[in-house]
This record gives structure tokens, C-alpha cells and sequence, in this order.
């Protein structure tokens, strides 16, 4: 079993539509949470990040961590087509060299 | 803004042959890492490093190896390329010092190896 599951999509919606994007882990030492964005022949941008657990929201984005499920998802309002790309989550724990542990990615599609 | 550059963008290699790919970044961080990304299985990191002349193996240290004389740049040497190393190849960098918590890590644009 991978540390880290996130379903692999691809998703395809229409714009304006809300988004729910989800990853599931068994790692109980993970502290730090983060969403990366790819784009198609790019490296990945750091989106959101999140200690520990709660919401955060940035504009038509909020990260949530349930730490007790083992469970973080990404919520995206009002999609845009600019918006299609990989979500890849990934988190870390504290010491150790920090090293990220990435799930498999999201390939979305927001159609017009 | 944080800039991480790879040499190439696409490669192409035989089986055998030794490889070098390239990143800098002009950022002065500390902390450098190479991955692969290959569909179904994510990123996965093969080697960091915390420091020059610093490396620790990652999840999948086999059949590659590092450089870093210098502070901005950091090399992936694949010693005899084989068809398996075919993949998407990422290098990042990384605010902080030594086991800070914080991650935020900046990803370089990617080098598509292929190997035949």
C-alpha cells in the first residue's frame, strides 16, 4: 500500500463548477500538507500549504486536513479552464530532512 | 522569483551511455533534490542534498548518483542508461536549513529523458 493515494482522474467538469479533489495517507507523522499545480510540460508550483489540521483558503481555493481520517482535500470554486492541470498533493512530517512524499497527481479538465 | 533551470528539455540517450542532466538554481538555497515522475506512480525523489558536496539517497537511489561542487548547481549522473530510466526528470530546490519544517519546494521545468 502507498503512503500517499490520490485517485488519478482524470476528472473532466464544467466551468464554474466546484471541484473536490482528495488524497487519503497512512503516515500518521505527517505534519505539513501541500496542493502543487502542473501544468503540461511544467514542473509542479506549490498551491496551498497547511500544518497540521484545519481549512485554509486562499481566493477559490481551500485546502482542508482532517488529521484524524487521514484525509486532505482540495476545493476549487468557480473552475476556469485555466485551472486544468495535475493536482498533486503532498506532505511531510518534522526532521528527517523533511523529504515530500507525493501522492500519484489529479489530471483535471475544466471544459468551457 | 525563485528560478530553478534543467539543461534540457528533451533527451535522448542509447542504452549504455552516461548522462548528465543539470539543474541551477539562482536563488542561493541550501537544499536541492531530484525526482522522477512517471505516470501512475507520482514523484519519486532520488537523491537530495542539505548542503555542497552533501547527498543522501532518496526512495530510489539505484542506478544514479550526484554532484553538487557548487551551491546553485546540482547534477543526476546516470552511470549506464538504461531503458527503465526512461522518464520524466524534475529537479527542486528549497528554502531553509538543514531539517527546517517548512517545504516549500521550487521545481525546475523538467528534462524528458528517453533511453532506447
Amino acid at each position: 500500500q502507498k503512503e500517499v493515494e490520490q485517485d488519478p482522474g482524470p476528472l473532466s467538469v464544467p466551468e464554474g463548477a466546484i471541484v473536490s479533489l482528495n488524497c487519503t495517507y497512512s503516515n500518521s507523522a505527517f505534519q505539513y500538507f501541500m496542493w502543487y499545480r502542473q501544468y503540461s510540460r511544467k514542473g509542479p508550483e506549490l498551491l496551498m500549504y497547511t500544518y497540521s489540521s484545519g481549512n485554509k483558503e486562499d481566493g477559490r481555493f481551500t485546502a482542508q486536513v482532517d488529521k484524524s481520517s487521514k484525509y486532505i482535500s482540495l476545493f476549487i470554486r468557480d473552475s476556469q479552464p485555466s485551472d486544468s492541470a495535475t493536482y498533486l498533493c503532498a506532505m511531510s512530517g518534522t526532521g528527517g530532512g523533511n523529504k515530500l512524499t507525493f501522492g500519484t497527481g489529479t489530471q483535471l479538465k475544466v471544459e468551457l | 522569483d525563485v528560478k530553478v533551470t534543467q539543461s534540457s528539455r528533451y533527451l535522448v540517450k542509447r542504452t549504455g551511455e552516461k548522462v548528465f542532466l543539470e539543474c541551477v538554481q539562482d536563488m542561493d538555497h541550501e537544499n536541492m533534490f531530484w525526482y522522477r515522475q512517471d505516470p501512475g506512480l507520482g514523484l519519486r525523489l532520488i537523491y537530495f542534498s542539505y548542503d555542497v558536496k552533501m547527498k543522501e539517497k532518496g526512495d530510489i537511489p539505484e542506478g544514479y548518483s550526484v554532484s553538487r561542487e557548487k551551491k546553485e548547481r546540482f547534477s543526476l549522473i546516470l552511470e549506464s542508461a538504461s531503458t527503465n530510466q526512461t522518464s520524466m526528470y524534475l529537479c527542486a530546490s528549497r528554502t531553509g536549513t538543514g531539517y527546517s519544517s517548512y517545504n516549500e519546494q521550487f521545481f525546475g521545468p523538467g528534462t524528458r529523458l528517453t533511453v532506447l
